[in-house]
């Protein structure tokens, strides 16, 4: 696709529910990144796949969240039992390898109730 | 390690005067510098970037920044704001391979006609 898309744009989730965030990269690059921002704040990196191999998860808060990239293109982000601190936005971001120059989505809000 | 600083949450100028976001950043790297833009409910949006090149950047909407490593700065100008210039802005480190992005907390930046 022309840009990277993120699904869904908002969620609302009860706390104690999981959730689903997916993210379709451009199309060829190799690299892909989660970030969360929380309000007000800048975004704070969560994890990085590069194909489908996961490179680097420290940035994930909890063993709560789970990433995944099975065919090294789209990638979805999983919250278990969501808490209220986890309301945030959820930005997805792609690359070409090693350029440093990233695409961002426009990400998913996720407010827990 | 790396870090960056922002020292401004918040700058308001007005219409046609000039623009600067202060950035402080650390790197144990010879750093990789960007600066991004988010308008509200948008993707982040890269402006421009220093990679060990030339030290003054131009980038996009008549912004540049000026690489200074001995002041560890990486300031971004505008000599004349636009009211379309109000929005977030970050100032990113990179890793040495270009992977590992680390925002600074962001200065939001407020146009009065």
């Amino acid at each position: 696709g022309a840009g990277v898309s993120q699904s869904p744009r908002y969620k609302v989730a009860k706390r104690g529910q999981d959730v689903a965030l997916r993210c379709d990269p451009i199309s060829g690059h190799v690299s892909l990144f989660w970030y969360q921002q929380a309000l007000g704040q800048g975004p704070e990196f969560l994890t990085y796949f590069q194909n489908e191999a996961q490179l680097d998860k420290s940035g994930l808060p909890s063993d709560r969240f789970f990433a995944e990239r099975p065919e090294g293109s789209v990638s979805t982000l999983k919250i278990q039992r969501t808490q209220q601190e986890d309301s945030a936005v959820y930005l997805c971001a792609s690359s070409r390898v090693g350029s440093g120059e990233l695409f961002f989505g426009e990400g998913s809000r996720l407010t827990v109730l | 390690a790396q870090s960056v600083t922002q020292l401004d949450s918040h700058v308001s100028v007005s219409e046609g005067t000039p623009v600067l976001l202060r950035c402080n950043y650390s790197s144990s790297y010879s750093p990789s510098l960007f600066w991004y833009v988010q308008h509200p409910n948008k993707g982040l949006q890269l402006l421009l970037k220093y990679t060990s090149a030339a030290t003054l950047v131009k980038g996009i909407n008549g912004f540049e920044a000026e690489f200074k490593k001995s002041e560890t700065s990486f300031h971004l100008t505008k000599p004349s704001a636009h009211m379309s210039d109000a929005a977030e802005y970050f100032c990113v480190v990179s890793d040495g391979a270009g992977n590992m992005l680390t925002f600074g907390g962001g200065t939001r930046l407020m146009v009065k006609p």
